[in-house]
């Protein structure tokens, strides 16, 4: 069925390091976004990112449509960074439903 | 996000209160949509509102009702919920359907 997977699903960094996270698609998407939820629950978009590369400071995303995955890149990783990282894709025959993936909980220590 | 501005931020209520939570963009996005969210588990869609007519409801319960009555408002009126309707209640706008989705910061929801 239709599916959105992140992993990995917990991630504890120093503070400075870079950390990759990936997110698998199970068909053809319209639409895939990165969100960081902080810890008062603010759902903060980061990337559109249906395909392609894009950049924001220190974070990016790929997004590798014909493969069915995404990965989003922090870079420097701060201590404001911690938080819940949703992956979130849209469904070519789901109308406008966006589908969730369980999320990559990340912790930076100082 | 902040464009999309929900109210309350916290709500209380019993289970034979009638209460609504609200929601309002100013962008010009013409779909909205009201989203559950528990602890620890990502959100899920409950309603979608397209050009002001519902045009997704996940099999929702009818103790949760939306209202959308006009471009820039949305609401969930409230009635006779259950403890296990204790969530964040999440608020999103997008340009079309097809667009990316903007969050509103959310009514944390508690039944007593």
């Amino acid at each position: 069925g239709i599916q959105v997977e992140q992993s990995p699903p917990d991630l504890i960094l120093q503070e400075g390091a870079n950390s990759t996270l990936r997110c698998n698609f199970s068909d053809s998407v319209n639409n895939l976004q990165w969100f960081h939820q902080n810890p008062w629950g603010q759902l903060i978009n980061l990337f559109y990112i249906p395909s392609g590369t894009k950049q924001n400071g220190r974070l990016s995303a790929t997004t590798v449509a014909t493969e069915r995955y995404s990965l989003l890149y922090i870079s420097s990783s701060q201590t404001t960074d911690s938080g819940v990282y949703f992956c979130a894709a849209r469904f070519y025959n789901q109308g406008g439903k966006l589908i969730f993936g369980q999320g990559t909980e990340l912790s930076v220590k100082p | 996000d902040t464009e999309v501005t929900q109210t309350p931020k916290h709500l209380v209520m019993g289970m034979t209160n009638k209460k609504s939570l609200k929601c309002e963009q100013h962008m010009g996005h013409r779909a909205m949509y009201w989203y559950k969210q528990k602890a620890k588990k990502p959100p899920e869609l409950m309603f979608v509102y397209s050009y002001e007519k519902l045009s997704i409801n996940e099999s929702v319960p009818s103790r949760f009702s939306p209202e959308c009555p006009n471009s820039s408002l949305l609401n969930l009126h409230l009635h006779a919920l259950q403890p296990e309707d204790s969530a964040l209640y999440l608020c999103a706008s997008s340009q079309g359907s097809n667009q990316p989705q903007h969050f509103g910061d959310g009514t944390r929801l508690s039944i007593l």
